[in-house]
């Protein structure tokens, strides 16, 4: 069984600087997909950013951007030019091949509150 | 806009009383999931639907059913709710298949109180 480690539950960054989310996997899979999702209070989950394992070249979406080490099996969010609006939770999300019998079912970490001060 | 839509938002329940959400989509995924957050814990599957085939994860309780009548909709039952099942359950989508598999679409989800 896959499992999702993030050993942050709380992180918080001053506006406009940088934050680093860390997460750690465990898989035996070759063929998988990683995600970051956000939850802000509203509770709604949305999808921040996302890699392919086979990709070897780090995902970066906006100020969003990953360090993805498949060796290491560590899978990091880094936040640029923070803003008050990326105060909430994220989750780090494991997907594996869905042409098994996954069927893209999600394995999420414990979550890391995230906060941005003014 | 919306393309997950739970209802309702906020629900309470009484101890043992049947309970019932909902959750559709204008997305046509081919897979439905529910699952179940406990307060600022990670969300937990309890179920999924691939097309019409239910899969029932080994750890959910009997006391938790599922029913999707058509691609658009899926249901959450809850025979007899405790409470210890208080929680925000959350439904999710996806498209699955050779070559086609997208990340999840989640709902806003609904956040179930029992008293």
């Amino acid at each position: 069984a896959q499992t999702v480690t993030q050993s942050q539950p709380e992180m918080s960054v001053q506006e406009a600087e940088t934050v680093t989310l860390s997460c750690t996997y465990d898989t035996s899979e070759s063929d998988y997909y990683l995600f970051w999702y956000k939850q802000p209070p509203s509770r709604q989950m949305i999808l921040v950013i996302r890699q392919e394992a086979y990709k070897q070249q780090n995902a970066t979406e906006n100020r969003f951007s990953v360090n993805f080490q498949k060796a290491a099996k560590s899978f990091s969010l880094k936040i640029s030019d923070s803003q008050l609006g990326d105060a909430a939770m994220y989750f780090c999300a494991y997907r594996g091949n869905a042409g098994g019998t996954s069927y893209g079912k999600l394995t999420f970490g414990q979550g890391t509150i995230l906060t941005v001060h003014p | 806009d919306a393309m997950v839509i739970q209802n309702p938002r906020y629900q309470v329940t009484q101890f043992g009383k049947p309970v019932t959400l909902s959750c559709s989509q204008t997305l046509n995924h081919n897979v439905m999931y529910w699952y179940q957050q406990k307060s600022s814990q990670a969300p937990k599957l309890l179920f999924h639907y691939y097309d019409k085939d239910f899969n029932n994860e080994a750890d959910t309780p009997d006391n938790f059913q599922s029913r999707r009548p058509n691609t658009s909709f899926c249901f959450l039952d809850i025979r007899s709710p405790g409470l210890g099942d208080a929680a925000m359950y959350l439904c999710a989508t996806s498209k699955v298949g050779l070559g086609m598999n997208t990340e999840a679409f989640f709902g806003q989800g609904t956040r179930l109180t029992v008293v």
